[in-house]
């Protein structure tokens, strides 16, 4: 496992529930990431933070609201989801040369 | 628009042969290069990395290639072993704007023993 972990691994919800997943590095980093996996689709970048400050959305619909309290920790919090929106989420977090470095992601199932 | 694309979905070899991994990417700009291996249930890991002022850099049993005139990048293992089993995929950072990470589809290496 790398210095990235990820809460919970696995969740299941209803379309109407609100969640949260949780990400920290352990490894000094500055820039954290998430991303969505879907089966047989590259990697989607959803959103980056730098030094706590959101960089980069990438148009992700308003039901996913990130949030990075500090350097170490990432949310993702999530509501009214659709079927769709079932996949595999990881995070990630950076050094200098934007090596990123990927937690184990948690696994969702949108009913 | 950019991408990075990969040959082969799937490559089958026995145990004790090399594997070597494609990947074609298009953008010109990008300046650096990452290989990761991701394993079922798990999330990606780091292989190797390479600068665009590199052709070739060497880890422990594996070796990346950068061939920037075509535009193309390759993974070899050595003595390939069932524990390298797993989908591997190639990310390239473009040097535009906010340097970030486009990932490629991934191939499925599997290894018979």
């Amino acid at each position: 496992e790398t210095g990235v972990t990820q809460t919970p691994r696995h969740l299941v919800m209803g379309m109407t529930n609100k969640k949260s997943l949780k990400c920290e590095q352990h490894l000094g980093h500055n820039a954290m990431y998430w991303y969505k996996q879907s089966a047989k689709k590259p990697l989607e970048l959803m959103f980056v933070y730098s030094l706590e400050e959101r960089v980069e959305n990438n148009s992700v619909p308003s039901r996913f609201s990130p949030e990075c309290p500090n350097s170490s920790h990432l949310f993702l919090h999530l509501h009214t989801l659709q079927p769709e929106d079932s996949a595999l989420y990881l995070c990630a977090s950076s050094g200098r040369y934007n090596e990123q470095f990927f937690g184990p992601g948690t696994r969702l199932t949108v009913l | 628009g950019e991408s990075v694309g990969l040959h082969l979905p799937t490559l089958s070899v026995q145990e004790g042969d090399n594997s070597i991994i494609n990947c074609a990417y298009s953008n010109s700009a990008s300046d650096y290069f990452i290989w990761y291996k991701q394993e079922s249930g798990k999330g990606p890991q780091f292989i190797i990395d390479i600068r665009s002022n590199m052709d070739k850099r060497q880890g422990q049993r594996v070796t990346v290639l950068l061939n920037k005139t075509v535009k193309h990048l390759s993974l070899q293992i050595a003595a390939t072993q069932p524990g390298d089993s797993a989908v591997y995929f190639c990310a390239e950072r473009m040097n535009t704007g906010f340097q970030k990470l486009v990932f490629g589809t991934g191939t499925r290496l599997l290894v018979s023993p």
